[in-house]
């Protein structure tokens, strides 16, 4: 079955600390992998998408970077925290059409403090 | 500027009516309009789909309405049910990029 693994669920990290988000997807080739961000009381932000192994696109210039390692692997990095990076981080991922939703992790409630 | 919004954060219905969630967009480009249902501190679940080139598409008590030349979708829910209140987040694809509306809150009372 395809499932799809993110963690920590929660983390609290102080200002100007490095932050190493995991994401991993199983039983699916080759998928579209995807980092959002959801603020309070807002949608989701695209911050990263990937279609392939080191294949990254940055929608939002920012304090973050991605990595794709592994074809079902993909990582959301900082060097060094700001306030502003708090929020609600999800991994998502697809295959096929447009018409097919994405699948989302549990999701990483990130407190920058 | 915002290319999905959902001018309603919150909607309250009572069990067995119809619950009517909107959505408007602004981006024509658009070629695929989803909606998921998100409950707090949980990813987003895959509701329902519909192709731009499509005016409704229907599964279960979930149907969803597009309208092109007023850019606005909506999503119909026959009959509401307590288990429906969430958040419902409308989103539209271009090039495999979906863009979020802002989400609104639906309360199905008993």
């Amino acid at each position: 079955s395809q499932t799809i693994h993110q963690w920590p669920a929660t983390l609290v990290q102080p200002v100007g600390s490095p932050l190493s988000l995991e994401c991993t997807v199983e039983g699916t080739s080759n998928p579209n992998l995807y980092w959002y961000r959801q603020a309070a009381g807002r949608g989701l932000q695209l911050l990263f998408y990937s279609i392939g192994i080191d294949q990254i696109s940055s929608e939002v210039p920012q304090n973050l970077s991605a990595s794709r390692p592994q074809d079902r692997q993909f990582i959301l990095s900082s060097k060094k925290l700001l306030l502003s990076d708090s929020g609600f981080y999800l991994c998502a991922w697809v295959t096929g059409t447009g018409l097919n939703g994405y699948t989302f992790g549990s999701g990483t409630r990130l407190t920058v403090v | 500027d915002q290319q999905v919004k959902q001018n309603s954060p919150s909607l309250s219905v009572q069990e067995g009516r119809i619950s009517i969630l909107n959505c408007d967009y602004t981006n024509s480009m658009f070629d695929y309009f989803l909606w998921y249902k998100k409950y707090p501190a949980e990813g987003p679940t895959f509701l329902i789909s519909i192709s731009s080139i499509k005016d409704k598409n229907e599964d279960g008590r979930f149907t969803v309405f597009l309208n092109k030349s007023a850019k606005h979708l909506s999503l119909h829910i026959v009959p509401s049910q307590p288990g429906d209140s969430a958040v419902y987040f409308c989103a539209a694809t271009n090039a495999g990029k979906s863009t979020f509306g802002d989400g609104t809150t639906l309360t199905v009372k008993p």
